[in-house]
């Protein structure tokens, strides 16, 4: 079967980088993504890895590595609305969602 | 576009009444997935559709839960009977692809049991 481990919480400073880390349990994928989700709001997609290596889509950067079982989404210069939950989730006959890292951020 | 529109967003209803949840997809999408999030359980995929048939149910929890999609641009999600268990969120999302491809979410509609 497929599961994927993600951090429950994580704490950064306005303006750091913070870096969240996805390791999954799966024979095979077709590629990891990562959804944001605001409290209240509904999840919306940031990036998307069906290769190995890193994906970089403005502030935001997504890695993947097949043989590590391993992948994680920066983020840079942290802004205050950046506080949310973020998903990662994998695609194979049907998409997977890991439990969640609800990013807390400090002014 | 106007994305995914679901409805009502919200709903509050007595244990053991019938709840439908509603949602139009975006146009030109093939993949529907009707998603259940709490607190406790996170964010669970229900059921999803390609080109409007039914392909994986095994997270439909009960016979309780069913799903249609009479054609390409709506869905509904039925509880029949409604437990207070069953109060959570529930996303309808669309993709092109029902396995590769970025997929869309609705607002959400809030269901309460009570």
């Amino acid at each position: 079967g497929q599961s994927l481990e993600q951090p429950s919480e994580v704490t950064a400073v306005e303006g750091a980088i913070v870096q969240i880390n996805c390791t999954y349990q799966t024979s095979g994928f077709y590629g990891l993504s990562w959804y944001q989700q605001h409290d209240g709001g509904a999840p919306t997609f940031l990036s998307y890895n069906a290769l190995d290596g890193l994906e970089e889509t403005g502030r935001f950067s997504s890695f993947l590595s097949r043989s590590d079982s391993y992948g994680y989404l920066l983020l840079q210069e942290l802004q205050m609305k950046d506080s949310a939950s973020y998903f990662c989730a994998l695609s194979d006959d049907k998409i997977i969602f890991g439990k969640g890292t609800r990013l807390h951020i400090l002014p | 576009d106007a994305g995914v529109i679901q409805s009502p967003r919200h709903e509050v209803t007595e244990m053991g009444q019938e709840v439908t949840l509603r949602c139009k997809p975006i146009s030109g999408h093939n993949s529907l997935f009707w998603y259940r999030q709490t607190m406790m359980r996170g964010l669970e995929l229900l059921i999803y559709f390609n080109n409007n048939v039914p392909i994986d149910d095994s997270g439909m929890p009960e016979d309780r839960f069913s799903a249609k999609m009479p054609n390409a641009s709506f869905s509904t999600l039925k509880i029949q009977p409604s437990e207070p268990r069953d109060s959570a969120v529930y996303f309808c999302a669309s993709s092109r692809d029902y396995n590769t491809d970025t997929q869309y979410f609705g607002p959400g509609t809030r269901l309460t049991v009570l």
